[in-house]
């Protein structure tokens, strides 16, 4: 089946570093691919959406200088978190889908600000 | 998306059958039903997802009412790796490729 992996699984560093996280694609090409974050006992929220080729389009409320996003190729995405404060702390999921299919999901960042 | 409305918690006993509920009462009629779980520290994971008609596979079964306006997923014989969040999302099932709206989801727990 269909597989969506993230990396790192989990970071932990300072205030003020910047964190790149990669979600990639393994068996199949992704035009297009989701950026969840996730508070503790809270559901997931959209972050942005990453479009291969173009520039990703974010939800209200998201700061695109913040959350930079990366497509630039057909099976990797990536999410860089830019001079993260403890508030930036989350869990950050990705989520992709091999054509007309269901959205597969990655494993998750647990992002650890310091 | 139109919206749903789930129990936030639900018990089950180990190898018994867990049903859950989901309330969609303002579905359209090109809107499918998506059953997603998500186990502790993982990645929501694909359950199943529907139209109209029953559907099973080898994880669950999703049954859906005639009226669309609710259906209900089950675990016909539950396990503990099933305790898990389970959300269930209506959406439009002509690209499923696009993005879910998750809500509160169903806290399962299977109990020995």
């Amino acid at each position: 089946g269909a597989v969506v992996s993230q990396h790192p699984s989990r970071v932990i560093c300072k205030s003020g570093t910047s964190v790149k996280i990669e979600c990639r694609s393994l068996d199949f090409q992704a035009t297009t691919m989701f950026w969840y974050r996730q508070f503790p006992k809270q559901s997931l929220m959209l972050m942005a959406t990453s479009n291969e080729g173009s520039k990703a389009t974010y939800e209200q409320g998201v700061e695109k200088d913040k959350f930079l996003i990366n497509h630039a190729s057909l099976t990797l995405s990536t999410l860089t978190v830019t001079s993260a404060h403890p508030e930036d702390s989350s869990f950050y999921i990705c989520s992709a889908s091999p054509g007309n299919q269901p959205q597969h999901f990655g494993d998750g960042t647990r992002l650890s600000i310091l | 998306d139109a919206k749903t409305t789930q129990p936030p918690s639900m018990d089950c006993a180990e190898g018994r059958a867990a049903n859950l509920p989901c309330n969609h009462s303002t579905i359209s009629g090109n809107e499918y039903v998506y059953w997603y779980r998500q186990i502790h520290s993982q990645g929501p994971q694909y359950i199943i997802h529907g139209l109209k008609n029953n559907e099973t596979n080898e994880m669950a079964s999703l049954i859906i009412t005639e009226d669309r306006k609710s259906s209900t997923l089950i675990l016909p014989h539950a396990t503990l790796r099933d305790t898990a969040v389970y959300y269930c999302i209506v959406r439009p099932g002509n690209n499923a490729g696009n993005m879910l709206t998750f809500g509160g989801g169903t806290r399962l727990m299977v109990k020995p």
